[in-house]
């Protein structure tokens, strides 16, 4: 079966500073690929990153990267020099070959000024 | 534009009542999915969908039924067997069959039951 789990429900974070959130992950499926999205108070969903079981290099995006450790199954999200508008709802997710896609039950993050 | 389209945005509906969100893509996407949400927890899998007159049942599909005739439509009833229906309802879409591949979403459906 698979599973995601973000262990911090909520993170303050000062303006300007890098954060990481966590998740982790168990699954039996040999190729599966990890999401990342940002969830503002709209509702809305936004793909932050993705990466993949295979992929040999952390995934980065502009002020987002993936640390990805295959072996301890964690792939944890790294924004870089941190903004007001991060101010969000963060979602780990994963996908595999059966294309079911499960989410983790998300971080609140909070930027202060 | 390509995109998912749910609607309404805002739907209210007596207790006992079955109740239909509609979720249409262009994205020309074969995988469908819809999600609940419920205030501050994360998203929780009801159905999902790999093509056409196909569907399996998520973590929490009791209480709810979909359907899948149209590559582009994946509505979701949400029946009065649901016990808590109010909720934030989100559909998505993605490429079937590819772990690499993320899934796209509608804007959302806020259902209020009473």
């Amino acid at each position: 079966a698979q599973k995601i789990t973000q262990t911090q429900p909520g993170m303050f974070v000062q303006e300007k500073e890098a954060v990481t959130l966590d998740c982790t992950y168990d699954t039996s499926d040999p190729s599966y690929g990890l999401f990342w999205y940002k969830q503002p108070s709209s509702g809305e969903m936004i793909f932050l990153i993705y990466q993949g079981s295979y992929d040999q290099q952390n995934a980065t995006e502009g002020r987002y990267s993936l640390n990805f450790q295959k072996a301890r199954k964690s792939a944890n999200l790294v924004i870089s020099a941190s903004q007001l508008g991060d101010s969000a709802m963060y979602f780990c997710a994963m996908r595999g070959s059966a294309s079911k896609i499960i989410f983790g039950s998300g971080t609140r993050l909070s930027i202060r000024p | 534009d390509g995109g998912i389209t749910q609607s309404p945005k805002y739907l209210f509906r007596k207790e006992g009542q079955n109740v239909t969100l509609s979720c249409e893509q262009n994205l020309n996407h074969d995988a469908m999915y819809w999600y609940r949400q419920d205030p501050g927890q994360g998203l929780r899998l009801i159905y999902y969908s790999q093509i056409v007159n196909d569907f399996q049942k998520g973590d929490i599909a009791e209480g709810y039924s979909v359907s899948r005739e149209k590559k582009e439509s994946f509505p979701l009833t949400v029946t009065s067997a649901q016990k808590n229906p109010t909720a934030f309802y989100l559909c998505a879409s993605s490429i079937a069959g590819r772990a690499h591949t993320e899934a796209f979403f509608g804007q959302g459906t806020r259902l209020t039951v009473v």
